[in-house]
């Protein structure tokens, strides 16, 4: 089976340290989506790559927050300062888009990264 | 813009009985609607999903769901729940008529299923 892969599946460090998590998408999808789940905020939404590029990060705080897609086969998430705030667990998740129907299939996640800040 | 309530955060139910977690959605447009399904340190994984057509879909599992657009609602049924459906359970929507292209998630609903 294909799978979404996410390393580290776990984090620690402390506050003003720079986190960097990353994900290999299942080969052949050409969307990447970087959720953050909470207990607080629930799933939330961070950005969305097509085609490795940026469609959609306006859930990211823009400060500390930047998210890449080196080559298609790597996304990368960083934070830089981190700050305890930001002790979640990240989701990566992948997908296929074929002409306009966008949307219509589904998400195929990771089993994410636990972060926590100090 | 597009929305999803998951109004309850906890279901219980005896196994063998059937079980429902409830799902309704506010969109502009006409909507995609998706199930997903976690367990314990784990990534969402995909159940069923409503794009258009027939208003009842089936899913992994045998787990299934009826569209509703008089009511907005989306709900995850199942005839006869087991132990092992103990998760949580996220709806999704996606609104066609607007031009935001990724997924709005519920809160989720915690299924508790007793022996």
């Amino acid at each position: 089976d294909a799978r979404v892969t996410q390393t580290p599946r776990h984090k620690v460090t402390e506050m003003g340290q720079e986190v960097t998590m990353r994900c290999q998408p299942i080969l052949g999808h050409n969307t990447v989506f970087w959720y953050r789940q909470t207990m607080m905020q629930g799933l939330e939404l961070l950005a969305y790559f097509r085609n490795r590029a940026p469609l959609d990060d306006s859930g990211m705080p823009k400060d500390r927050f930047s998210a890449e897609m080196p080559d298609a086969t790597l996304a990368t998430l960083k934070i830089q300062p981190s700050e305890p705030r930001d002790s979640a667990v990240y989701f990566c998740a992948s997908g296929l888009v074929i002409g306009v129907g966008e949307g219509n299939q589904p998400q195929h996640f990771g089993d994410g990264t636990r972060l926590s800040i100090l | 813009a597009q929305s999803v309530a998951q109004p309850e955060d906890q279901v219980n139910v005896a196994e063998g009985n059937p079980l429902t977690v409830k799902c309704t959605y506010s969109v502009s447009g006409n909507p995609y609607l998706f199930w997903y399904v976690q367990y314990p340190n784990r990534g969402l994984q995909f159940l069923l999903k409503y794009i258009t057509g027939d208003n009842l879909v089936k899913g992994s599992y045998g787990f299934e769901a009826e569209f509703n657009k008089s009511q907005t609602s989306f709900h995850l049924k199942k005839p006869s729940a087991l132990v092992s459906d103990s998760a949580l359970y996220f709806c999704a929507v996606r609104d066609i008529g607007t031009g935001r292209r990724a997924l709005t998630f519920g809160s989720g609903t915690r299924l508790q299923v007793q022996p």
